[in-house]
């Protein structure tokens, strides 16, 4: 079974540290995407990454950063969050037109 | 103009009631089209690829007009087990970009 794991389901943080949101697939995909979900705005895209060590951003880039060193993780990463970043967000890994979603993580930045 | 935009309802129907939601698209090179459903505080999942001939899954139905633009989902005999929130997903065209309109909210009622 397919399966994206995002491993911190919710996390409380203060204003300024530094936040890591993990997202693992086991399908070798090669496309994976990170989004935020907010009330009234939908799915947003973040950034998303075609391949290891590549990186694109999406709508809303600014304010974080991602890594992907091995295929099967794309990690999302708040250099120093923000109270605007509290929100809930969506890892997806994608194999042609077929979205897998993690079941995401739910950050509130206090 | 939003790339993919959808009534936020919510559509408030009784049970048994046909409810239908359309979803309108900006770039008309997009080929790939879907309607996903998502309860609340879950993530999405898909309910249905949209294909050029229109296609059915039970209650379900889903078209697509190329030449105004927007794809439409058809609920017969909503139950109560329906309501949720129903993301349009539309692919950007040229780029394997998968844009998702905000969503339409249905609860049904008994």
């Amino acid at each position: 079974d397919v399966k994206v794991t995002q491993s911190s389901r919710y996390l409380v943080k203060r204003t300024g540290e530094k936040v890591f949101l993990e997202c693992v697939q086991d399908m070798d995909h090669e496309n994976m995407f990170w989004y935020r979900q907010d009330p009234g705005l939908g799915l947003r895209l973040i950034y998303f990454s075609y391949d290891v060590k590549m990186k694109e951003k999406g709508d809303i880039p600014e304010g974080y950063s991602v890594s992907r060193e091995k295929k099967e993780r794309f990690s999302l990463i708040l250099e120093s969050a923000s109270t605007n970043q509290t929100s809930m967000y969506l890892c997806a890994s994608v194999s042609g037109n077929t979205i897998y979603f993690g079941e995401g993580s739910w950050l509130t930045v206090v | 103009r939003k790339e993919v935009e959808q009534d936020p309802g919510p559509f408030n129907v009784p049970e048994g009631a046909t409810v239908a939601f359309n979803c309108t698209y900006s770039n008309s090179a997009s080929q790939s089209f879907f309607w996903y459903r998502q309860d609340c505080r879950k993530e999405p999942k898909l309910l249905m690829s949209v294909y050029s001939s229109g296609n059915e899954d039970g209650r379900f139905t889903a078209q697509l007009n190329r030449a105004s633009q927007y794809i439409s989902l058809l609920i017969r005999d909503s139950k109560l087990s329906d309501s949720a929130t129903y993301l349009c997903v539309v692919n950007g065209g040229n780029t394997d970009k998968l844009i998702f309109g905000t969503g339409t909210r249905l609860q049904v009622f008994p």
